[in-house]
């Protein structure tokens, strides 16, 4: 079975600091996809980025950023000087490439970022 | 292109009514998916379908049915609702080709309060 991991419940952060949401997954499966999503205060889920199982690359995009590291199953997300408006709850979630293809979600991770 | 849409937006229900969430996408996804969303929690899969005709039980089926009759329209049925329901439930859909492969594309979310 796989399992995601977030083991940051509430982060607090002033604005223009940056910082780091932690991913840690589970899965025995070599094919899978890894996800993040935000969850603003309004309630809807807004998807951010997908990376599949076999490219490490990192990204950026714009202030956000993405740190994929199969070695040690992390798949951490930086959002660099941070802004009221990232104020959200970010979810990290995986799916396999077979069967029912659903996503394992972590419980998220809550980022307050104050004035 | 609406997306995924979901109804009702809120609904408070009394214990033992039922109901049926509904839920349609217009992108001609095979995949269709309900999760539900516990306060402070990540979501976690109730049912899902692979395509018209065919469903499967997720993680949390217990005291839920749904049906798959057109590749559109996903309903979730709750029978004799118990306040252990109250959640947030999104329908989710999944694209399986183009740049969007793999991503599941979410519903707003219908929130249900079960008294």
């Amino acid at each position: 079975a796989q399992k995601v991991t977030q083991a940051q419940t509430e982060i607090s952060v002033v604005e223009k600091e940056d910082v780091t949401l932690d991913c840690v997954y589970e899965t025995r499966d070599t094919t899978y996809y890894l996800f993040w999503y935000k969850q603003p205060p309004s309630g809807e889920l807004v998807f951010l980025i997908r990376r599949n199982s076999f490219d490490e690359q990192n990204e950026i995009s714009g202030r956000y950023s993405w740190n994929f590291q199969k070695s040690t199953s992390s798949f951490n997300f930086t959002i660099t000087a941070s802004q009221v408006v990232d104020s959200a709850v970010y979810f990290c979630a995986l799916s396999l490439d077979t069967g029912r293809r659903a996503l394992t979600f972590g419980s998220g991770t809550r980022l307050q970022v104050q004035p | 292109n609406a997306g995924v849409t979901q109804t009702p937006k809120f609904r408070i229900l009394k214990i033992g009514q039922s109901m049926t969430l509904q839920c349609t996408q217009d992108m001609n996804h095979n995949y269709m998916y309900w999760y539900r969303q516990d306060p402070g929690m990540g979501l976690k899969l109730i049912y899902y379908s692979v395509g018209a005709g065919i469903t499967d039980k997720g993680e949390v089926p217990n005291g839920y049915n749904v049906s798959r009759s057109t590749t559109e329209d996903f309903p979730l049925r709750l029978e004799l609702a118990a306040p252990s329901q109250t959640s947030v439930y999104f329908c989710a859909s999944r694209s399986e080709a183009g740049r969007a492969v793999n991503e599941q594309f979410f519903g707003p979310g219908t929130r249900l309060t079960v008294l």
